[in-house]
């Protein structure tokens, strides 16, 4: 595998189910990143880690966690979510990993979300 | 809160034909980036502009930053199938770096044969 995978591409949750989305990436990066891209609003960042520690919560609620047990791996664990969650969840990485940093990000596919 | 409006929403062209992507803000950024996302894909960079009145070329897509720094455009000419996608500005640069970027709407682009 190379570049940044994640898994499922595809996930149909009711509003009571508990899932995680996982995100791998393979290019010896320190920096992760969940987006939320939905069809009605911008790409829009909700949280970032550098070497494993969260630097960054865009005000996301609390039904999103993330989990970053390292730097090559990145969890989203969702609970109780409602259907206007539904959306492509995108994980991207970037070298630097320090808050500011210029560094190219590289996306994942995404996974496809739908909240019923 | 920073906003970043990309003009048209969509675009449904002929193959050969040319065309610009506007990305208009009120906001100032030091940085504006362009990307790429095609279907089932995350979006790939294209370009970093850093300077205003900057101009960059890459093959048929030409770039421009804004002298004031708050719009960008992109320019493709001779469209071609494969540039079939949506295409993403994003600002960001300064103390935030390219970690908080803020993207654009969306300006989504058919070329058809």
């Amino acid at each position: 595998e190379t570049g940044v995978t994640q898994t499922p591409r595809h996930l149909v949750m009711g509003m009571t189910n508990k899932k995680s989305l996982k995100c791998e990436q393979h290019l010896g990066h320190n920096a992760m990143y969940w987006y939320k891209q939905s069809a009605k609003k911008p790409l829009e960042l909700m949280f970032v880690y550098n070497f494993k520690e969260q630097t960054e919560n865009n005000s996301v609620p609390s039904r999103f966690s993330p989990e970053c047990p390292n730097s090559s791996h990145l969890f989203l664990h969702l609970h109780t979510l409602q259907p206007e969650d539904s959306a492509l969840y995108l994980c991207a990485s970037s070298q630097d990993g320090i808050a500011g940093g210029t560094d190219t990000q590289y996306f994942g596919p995404g996974t496809r979300l739908t909240v019923l | 809160t920073q906003l970043l409006e990309q003009s048209p929403q969509f675009l449904s062209i002929q193959e050969g034909e040319n065309l610009t992507v506007y990305c208009n803000s009120s906001s100032v950024f030091s940085s504006l980036q362009w990307y790429r996302q095609e279907p089932g894909e995350g979006p790939v960079l294209l370009v970093t502009v850093v300077t205003g009145g900057e101009v960059k070329k890459l093959k048929r897509l030409t770039f421009q930053f804004g002298d004031a720094r708050k719009d960008s455009s992109l320019h493709i000419t001779a469209a071609q199938p494969g540039d079939t996608g949506l295409y993403l500005c994003a600002g960001g640069g300064g103390n935030t770096g390219f970690q908080k970027l803020v993207f654009g709407t969306g300006t989504r682009l058919l070329v058809s044969p």
